[in-house]
């Protein structure tokens, strides 16, 4: 298996644009999360989803974020517009629900620069 | 959601084992106790988890306290590529969407 796979990269953009950040979750797995890590808050959990559903968005730091998941291999974190503290690395993680299980899975991450 | 501490930073000599400690004093009963780890420039990558009883898989073991309220990862021979960050993570069990509070973990430096 690919593992999850996140584009860009890397993203580089001017504050005001709107950032399409994606992600392609292992193929079988149903619930996705999106992380974003900088070096003063950490890892921080923005939303998740079961079954293509978001469950838990507390984490989206306001309107400006927005998360999609369309079906069960594609998910969207849209950022519109963008702000310079919106840089950060952007990690999606994916995993299967078993009892007791719930291993995640993590993306390499999009690391995303706004100047 | 319980909360877990950890040392922010600890050292080891290659092919030594390394004792990763965690407390989480509030723990709940039905509370499960992943670990996780974060190498250079990558993404966090699951290492183990348990409820009560001690666990070994290929990457590592973990020893759990009789009361719970303590936790420690050990890495039975550690190798240069084991610096990482490590996350001591306490995942409720009614939590059925997996979703894991990464706290600041331990950096895990290996010398040569």
């Amino acid at each position: 298996d690919a593992g999850v796979i996140q584009s860009p990269r890397h993203e580089v953009t001017e504050m005001g644009q709107e950032v399409t950040l994606r992600c392609k979750p292992i193929s079988g797995h149903n619930s996705l999360f999106w992380y974003r890590q900088t070096m003063m808050r950490g890892l921080e959990l923005l939303i998740y989803f079961n079954n293509n559903v978001p469950i838990d968005d507390s984490g989206m730091p306001e309107d400006r974020f927005s998360a999609k998941m369309p079906n069960a291999s594609f998910s969207t974190l849209k950022i519109q517009p963008s702000e310079p503290r919106d840089s950060a690395v952007y990690f999606c993680a994916s995993s299967q629900r078993l009892a007791g299980a719930y291993e995640q899975y993590f993306g390499p991450g999009t690391r995303l620069t706004v100047t | 959601d319980a909360k877990t501490t950890q040392p922010n930073s600890m050292e080891s000599n290659e092919e030594e084992p390394v004792h990763l400690p965690c407390n989480h004093s509030t723990i709940s009963g039905t509370d499960y106790i992943h670990w996780y780890r974060q190498l250079p420039s990558q993404g966090p990558e699951y290492v183990i988890h348990g409820l009560t009883s001690n666990v070994n898989n290929r990457m590592a073991s973990l020893a759990i306290a009789e009361d719970r309220k303590s936790s420690t990862l050990i890495l039975h021979r550690a190798t240069l590529r084991d610096a990482a960050v490590y996350y001591c993570i306490l995942r409720p069990n009614y939590n059925q969407g997996g979703k894991l509070i990464f706290g600041q973990g331990t950096e895990l430096s290996v010398k040569p």
